[in-house]
């Protein structure tokens, strides 16, 4: 199973983009990137899923670069209620064996 | 209403005791989780189940027990609870056949469990 990386936190104003990175070196051919936000006393939810090149939904965009080896979160002009902690999953999506979410990256948007 | 439910959502017992937190989806996914999270650690996997009456451990297994009778219902027991066990747990289910696949997982609103 791929390893990833992620910043511990960041910081952001109401109004800015926020890009947050996730290093995965030992990607498999046959992983996808899924991305999960969690507010407190919540579980995650889902965010987004890519498996090459940029994807955008009604909530965040996902840039992955030719080697895979990285993704990029994007959240536009982010908010108050942005404020949570967001995690980088790698796995295949035909196996959910062993889905391991790591400690995330807290996110914290100022006014 | 259709989903995944957990409860009790929130449990005081002591040290020794046996405690069952319940997990029920509605969608008959395939792949059920439980998660436990603590401050600092993040969500580290317990269980997870790729349909009824298959079972394997996660990351950290020891002194829980599950079983999967029916694709439903996922209930997780800790045989003889230890302080060490006090945790949020969620509980999380996915369907490999499903649009994003089976690592998108949908999470219950999770358990509080304080063992005393």
């Amino acid at each position: 199973l791929a390893k990833t990386t992620q910043p511990i936190s960041m910081d952001s104003y109401e109004g800015q983009e926020v890009n947050i990175t996730c290093s995965h070196n030992n990607i498999a051919t046959n992983d996808y990137i899924t991305w999960y936000q969690q507010f407190p006393s919540q579980g995650p939810r889902f965010i987004i899923q890519g498996y090459k090149t940029k994807v955008t939904n009604e909530v965040a965009s996902l840039f992955i670069p030719a080697d895979r080896k990285s993704s990029t979160l994007s959240l536009p002009r982010v908010s108050l209620s942005d404020t949570a902690v967001y995690y980088c999953l790698v796995g295949p999506s035909g196996s959910a064996r062993q889905l391991t979410f790591g400690s995330g990256t807290q996110l914290t948007v100022l006014p | 209403d259709a989903g995944i439910t957990q409860s009790p959502r929130y449990k005081i017992t002591e040290t020794g005791r046996q405690v069952t937190l319940m997990c029920h989806q509605t969608w008959s996914h395939s792949y059920m989780f439980w998660y436990r999270q603590d401050l600092g650690h993040g969500l580290r996997l317990i269980y997870y189940s790729a349909a009824a009456d298959i079972t394997d451990k996660g990351e950290v297994p020891d002194g829980y027990v599950v079983s999967r009778s029916k694709t439903e219902n996922f209930p997780l027991t800790l045989e003889s609870a230890t302080r060490s066990q006090t945790s949020v747990y969620f509980c999380a289910s996915s369907e490999q056949g499903s649009p994003h696949g089976a690592n998108v997982l949908t999470f219950g609103a999770g358990s509080r469990l304080t063992v005393l």
